[in-house]
């Protein structure tokens, strides 16, 4: 079963910074969180993971809380290409497997 | 970089034929994955192995069939196609250390889109 929980959709405006909220509260000390996004049923592309610091890259940043129940994916200024639907993941496993939920559908508003 | 190879990328089977779906990695990574998703849903694992020679069920294997005699090839069989396996399916691979919780990210195919008639 998926370990996370997330918002169905989310709008947000162009240019301005769309966060999206994640629930893993069953979450285990060394299981890290992951965000994908997927765009019109492509694959899953990779967006940014983390165990208990806040991350940053050049897509993202990622903020989880300290006791570790909850995080927020960043996206600090959206365009149209931000559409998406966006995959909070907890692995779990002896194969580090990933139990996705149902996403947040992202829609950036011109 | 190629990553991750599917094919084919469409495929339109009649009930009870059988077919595999073939994956490849070249970023030799020893974990690989698959999964199906059905519309406006998200990804559900059938199989995973942990590198060559070992696999292991998912979510939902049933129906389905997978070996894995090198690092590099995964595929995925089916050998009497169901209606109900109408569907998408993602090939993933990552790097893991046997054993332990790994920080690598999942590097996935474009997909294969199966439909069952």
């Amino acid at each position: 079963d998926a370990k996370t929980t997330q918002p169905t959709s989310m709008d947000c405006a162009e240019g301005r910074a769309a966060n999206l909220p994640c629930n893993h509260s069953t979450i285990s000390g060394n299981e890290y969180v992951y965000w994908y996004r997927q765009i019109h049923s492509q694959g899953p592309q990779y967006i940014i993971h983390g165990l208990k610091n806040n991350e940053t890259n050049e897509m993202a940043s990622l903020i989880i809380t300290e006791d570790r129940k909850s995080s927020t994916l960043i996206l600090p200024h959206a365009t149209l290409r931000d559409t998406a639907v966006y995959y909070c993941i907890v692995r779990v496993g002896a194969g580090n497997q990933f139990y996705f939920g149902t996403g947040t559908s992202l829609t950036v508003i011109p | 970089n190629a990553g991750v190879t599917q094919t084919p990328k469409f495929r339109i089977l009649k009930i009870g034929q059988s077919m595999t779906l073939q994956c490849a990695q070249d970023m030799n990574h020893n974990y690989m994955y698959w999964y199906r998703q059905d519309p406006g849903m998200g990804l559900k694992l059938i199989y995973y192995s942990v590198g060559a020679g070992i696999t292991d069920k998912g979510e939902v294997p049933n129906g389905y069939n997978v070996s894995r005699s090198t690092t590099e090839d995964f595929p995925l069989r089916l050998e009497l196609a169901a209606p109900s396996q109408t569907s998408v399916y993602f090939c993933a691979s990552s790097y893991s250390v046997r054993g332990r919780y790994s920080n690598q990210p999942q590097h996935f195919g474009d997909g294969t889109r199966l439909s069952i008639l």
